[in-house]
């Protein structure tokens, strides 16, 4: 059965570096999303992604965020400038356009970003 | 903006008796898809069950069956026979049918527990 891929599983990095996140979502997906999950907390919808071009940002998804999907498989997630209250899981979802699951959104494993 | 509220952080099952998790949520819409996520030690998202919202009849999926009541905005979890292995946090979710990419709204989750 197809999975959403995410890597890297775990990811370290010091405060006010940039970090790249990457997700390779089911193949016949065309909807794309990142959440996150604060330990502890609830799941935080980030921002979704649909023909080339965002269509919906959280209030978090600022200036420092960005998606792109750079080959047609890919879906990467960047932030420039990492600060502490980043630290949190990072989960990727993908959604097909139609069709009885089409509107399932499928969750990756996630990647867990620390900031020191 | 729609809302989930799950009120049980945590509930105890024991194994092969049955246990129901609770969900409210707050929308205007009529059309919208609800979800049940299942999140082990893991942090990785796996999808329980859904239900389409213009459906009456109750979603099941083997052990795992839902209470869908539209008009009091409810849509519990019930866990049949329960196992070691279901022992994790659930997650509510909720999803507008309005727009193309919409995104998922978590509750805050019920850590279950699942005892000898």
């Amino acid at each position: 059965e197809p999975e959403v891929t995410q890597t890297p599983s775990h990811q370290v990095t010091q405060m006010g570096q940039e970090v790249i996140l990457r997700c390779v979502p089911i193949s016949n997906h065309l909807y794309f999303y990142w959440y996150r999950q604060i330990l502890g907390q609830k799941v935080e919808f980030l921002v979704s992604f649909y023909n080339n071009e965002i269509s919906e940002k959280s209030e978090i998804f600022d200036d420092q965020f960005s998606v792109e999907r750079p080959d047609g498989s890919n879906f990467t997630l960047k932030i420039r400038s990492t600060k502490l209250e980043d630290s949190a899981m990072y989960f990727c979802a993908s959604r097909r356009l139609a069709g009885y699951a089409g509107n399932t959104q499928y969750f990756g494993p996630g990647t867990r970003l620390t900031v020191l | 903006a729609q809302t989930v509220t799950q009120s049980q952080p945590e509930m105890s099952v024991q194994e092969a008796e049955t246990v129901t998790l609770s969900c409210t949520y707050d929308t205007s819409e009529s059309d919208y898809y609800l979800f049940w996520y299942k999140q082990p030690p893991s942090r990785q998202m796996i999808l329980v069950i859904r239900q389409e919202a213009y459906k009456q009849q109750n979603a099941t999926e083997n052990r795992f069956s839902v209470n869908f009541q539209k008009a009091a905005k409810s849509f519990s979890l019930k866990i049949s026979d329960s196992q070691l292995g279901d022992a994790a946090m659930y997650f509510c979710a909720y999803r507008s049918q309005t727009g193309t990419a919409s995104k998922l709204t978590f509750g805050t989750g019920t850590r279950l527990q699942v005892t000898l």
